[in-house]
């Protein structure tokens, strides 16, 4: 069956500019997970949805990051004027049960 | 000090060798231990899932839990090429948040 999908792939963008990055979790998936892993690193989390609730925003390093779920679905994540050290691996996970998370194969993003 | 610590390597050992993968974590609220392994430009992918102290075996895969030490393990025998990875353990103690590891960079020689 259809995984958890990203795009883009990757994305190189101009410091200052803002950039949107999509993930498509597993259908029928309620949970679904943002984590940046930069380089060397372990996956810093970022922001977690759970069906209806209000989104657990507590990793987002600050305000120039946002995300959003449409539809208990698709879920956008964007980053608004971004910096050199935004550069990583952004990840995204859905689950169904609380435990066992499925991975997307990630966005590179590149900030010159 | 991080929740989990976990030895980034990189680690390269011959083919056929035992490898030794760790963890130590400080939060005894940790209940539900995981392994993911993730390939070169991939997203993780889950390996091995725990949830008490003891041993759980998967083929040449072992996961190895000490909640009295905080410290988990995770073993592979019989050692591949295609093992070359990177593994990161993930601890959950019930609140949808996993905790990660940095992940340990694992190479193994023909």
């Amino acid at each position: 069956g259809a995984g958890v999908s990203q795009s883009p792939s990757n994305k190189v963008t101009e410091k200052g500019k803002d950039v949107e990055l999509r993930c498509d979790p597993i259908s029928g998936h309620t949970a679904l997970y943002w984590y940046r892993q930069s380089l060397g690193q372990g996956l810093e989390f970022l922001i977690y949805f759970q069906g209806n609730s209000a989104p657990d925003k507590s990793g987002l390093p600050s305000d120039r990051f946002s995300a959003e779920r449409t539809g208990g679905s698709v879920s956008t994540l964007t980053i608004q004027r971004t910096q050199q050290e935004d550069s990583a691996v952004y990840l995204c996970a859905s689950s169904l049960a609380a435990d066992t998370q499925y991975f997307g194969p990630g966005t590179r993003l590149t900030v010159l | 000090q991080k929740e989990v610590e976990q030895d980034p390597g990189p680690l390269s050992v011959p083919e056929g060798a035992i490898v030794s993968l760790n963890c130590t974590y400080s939060n005894s609220a940790f209940q539900y231990f995981m392994w993911y392994r993730q390939y070169s430009r991939k997203g993780p992918e889950l390996l091995m899932y725990t949830y008490s102290s003891g041993n759980k075996e998967d083929g040449r895969f072992t996961a190895q839990v000490d909640k009295s030490s905080k410290y988990i393990s995770l073993f592979i025998r019989d050692s591949q090429p295609s093992d070359s990875a990177t593994y990161l353990c993930a601890m959950w103690r019930g609140a949808q948040k996993l905790v990660f590891g940095q992940g340990t960079r694992l190479t193994i020689n023909p």
